[in-house]
C-alpha cells in the first residue's frame, strides 16, 4: 500500500534552517511528483513546492523562492524539503503529498492522492 | 498566481440538510485541475473531488462538484455527522498550485 512517512517534529531557532524528509513506499518513487504543503496552527493549507523525483526538477510558490530547496534520494525513495532563514511565521505542520496526474482522452487531471502524516516545525526565539 | 476564495468561511447546518460550498478563482481555472479536499481535526486532507466533478474512490455519492471557469461548487446533498469538517478547494496552474482558505462546516 502507498505510504508517505515523514520525519519527526522539531524545534528550530529564528534564522535557522529545517530539513523535512518524506519516505515513500508501496509504489515507484520516480513515477510521481512529490509536493509540499504547510498548515500554520489554526490556519488553512498553503502549497509550497514540488519536485519530480525522476529528473530532480522542482518549482515553488513565489513567496518561498530563494528560501526553499527540494531534493531527493532515489536510492532510498525519499524526498526532502529544506526551508532556510526561518521566522515565527514558518511555525507549521508540513505535509508531503503525492501528485497523481493522468490523462483520459483529451482531458488531464491533477490531484494529491496520498499524504504524509505531517511534520510539526516550531520556530522559537 | 491564481487566488481561490472560498465562501462562506463558516457554514452552520444540521444533519440531513444540504450544504453548498463555493470556490471562486481570480482568473479562469481549467476545470480538470480543480480539486476538493476534506480535512478533519488532526488528520491530513482527504481527496473528495477532482476534475471539478469526479468523485474520488470511496467517496459517497452525496458529495458532488460542479462549475467551470472561475466559479466552482461542492455540494453535500444530505449531511451526515461525519461530514462536519474543513473543506478546501485547490487548483493546479502551469507549474504551481494554490488552495482556497477553507470553509468550516459546523453542526448547528
Amino acid at each position: 500500500q502507498v505510504q508517505l512517512v515523514q520525519s519527526g517534529a522539531g524545534v528550530k531557532s529564528l534564522g535557522a534552517s529545517v530539513k523535512v524528509s518524506c519516505k515513500a513506499s508501496g509504489y515507484t518513487f520516480t513515477a510521481y511528483n512529490i509536493n509540499w504543503v504547510r498548515q500554520a496552527p489554526g490556519k488553512g493549507l498553503e502549497w509550497m513546492a514540488w519536485i519530480n523525483p525522476n529528473t530532480g526538477a522542482s518549482d515553488s510558490a513565489q513567496k518561498f523562492q530563494g528560501r526553499v530547496t527540494m531534493t531527493r534520494d532515489t536510492s532510498i525513495s525519499t524526498a526532502y524539503m529544506e526551508l532556510n532563514r526561518l521566522t515565527s511565521d514558518d511555525t507549521a505542520l508540513y505535509y508531503c503529498a503525492r501528485r497523481l496526474r493522468y490523462c483520459s482522452g483529451s482531458s488531464c487531471y491533477n490531484y494529491f492522492d496520498f499524504w504524509g502524516q505531517g511534520t510539526l516545525v516550531t520556530v522559537s526565539s | 498566481e491564481i487566488v481561490l476564495t472560498q465562501s462562506p468561511g463558516t457554514l452552520s447546518l444540521s444533519p440531513g440538510e444540504r450544504a453548498t460550498l463555493s470556490c471562486r478563482a481570480s482568473q479562469s481555472v481549467t476545470s480538470t485541475y480543480l480539486v476538493w479536499y476534506q480535512q478533519k481535526l488532526g488528520q491530513a486532507p482527504r481527496l473528495l473531488i477532482y476534475g471539478a466533478s469526479k468523485r474520488a474512490t470511496g467517496i459517497p455519492d452525496r458529495f458532488s462538484g460542479s462549475g467551470s471557469g472561475t466559479d466552482f461548487t461542492l455540494t453535500i446533498s444530505r449531511l451526515e455527522p461525519e461530514d462536519f469538517a474543513l473543506y478546501y478547494c485547490q487548483q493546479f496552474d502551469t507549474t504551481t498550485s494554490t488552495f482556497g482558505q477553507g470553509t468550516r462546516l459546523e453542526i448547528k
